[in-house]
């Protein structure tokens, strides 16, 4: 089975400064890996996705991902936030069915 | 180009009452479905979800039921509503590995 653990559930950055939203996952195969993100009553829209092609994913809006394997980890960054980046973020797990796990998401606040 | 679509948008319905929440998805044939539910400060929840017409799998237990009338269209069912049915309703198709989310749907119990 798989699954997801979003370490941080509020993260609060100044408009500008890095942004590191963090994902550990847990899978028994090679799992494909997703960020998505949900501005406010919307849906969720596709940021990213690591399909064991690439280590380092880019993807929407200026974020990257990279996938670590030794450590588990999908960690989300952007070099410099922006006021349009607050937002819930998710980390999802893909297993071999095509079943996705879902973090309990990070909320990131960004400040002017 | 593919689009999901779901309405109503926002739903207030008294205890008691039924539901039926409806997703289209247009630019691609025979998509896999997905009913999930997001509750308040909550992550998702997979409801249901189908491989094709007529074929639904329930991840929960519950008063919802899901059907799959047409390819592209998934609807979300109960006859009669909880005050823990609250919450936002959201339709996703894939057809590989990933999924596309529709708006979202909502619902207030009152």
């Amino acid at each position: 089975a798989q699954s997801v653990t979003q370490l941080d559930s509020h993260v609060s950055v100044s408009e500008g400064t890095p942004v590191l939203l963090r994902c550990n996952y847990s899978s028994s195969y090679s799992p494909s890996l997703f960020w998505y993100v949900q501005h406010p009553n919307k849906g969720l829209q596709l940021l990213l996705k690591y399909t064991s092609a690439a280590t380092l994913v880019k993807g929407i809006n200026g974020f990257e991902a990279e996938f670590k394997k030794s450590e588990t980890s999908f960690h989300l960054t952007k070099p410099s936030a922006h006021m349009s980046d607050a937002a819930e973020y998710f980390c999802v797990v893909s297993g071999r069915n095509n079943d996705m796990r879902f973090g309990a998401g990070t909320r990131l606040t960004v400040k002017p | 180009s593919q689009t999901i679509h779901q309405w109503p948008a926002t739903l207030v319905q008294p205890v008691g009452s039924p539901l039926s929440l409806e997703c289209t998805v247009e630019g691609t044939s025979n998509p896999n479905l997905y009913w999930y539910r997001q509750a308040a400060g909550r992550g998702l929840q997979l409801l249901f979800y189908s491989v094709g017409i007529g074929q639904i799998s329930s991840e929960v237990p519950q008063n919802l039921s899901a059907s799959r009338p047409q390819d592209r269209q998934f609807i979300l069912s109960s006859k009669k509503l909880l005050l823990s049915d609250s919450g936002f309703y959201l339709c996703a198709w894939g057809l590989t590995d990933t999924q596309y989310f529709g708006p979202g749907t909502r619902l207030t119990v009152l």
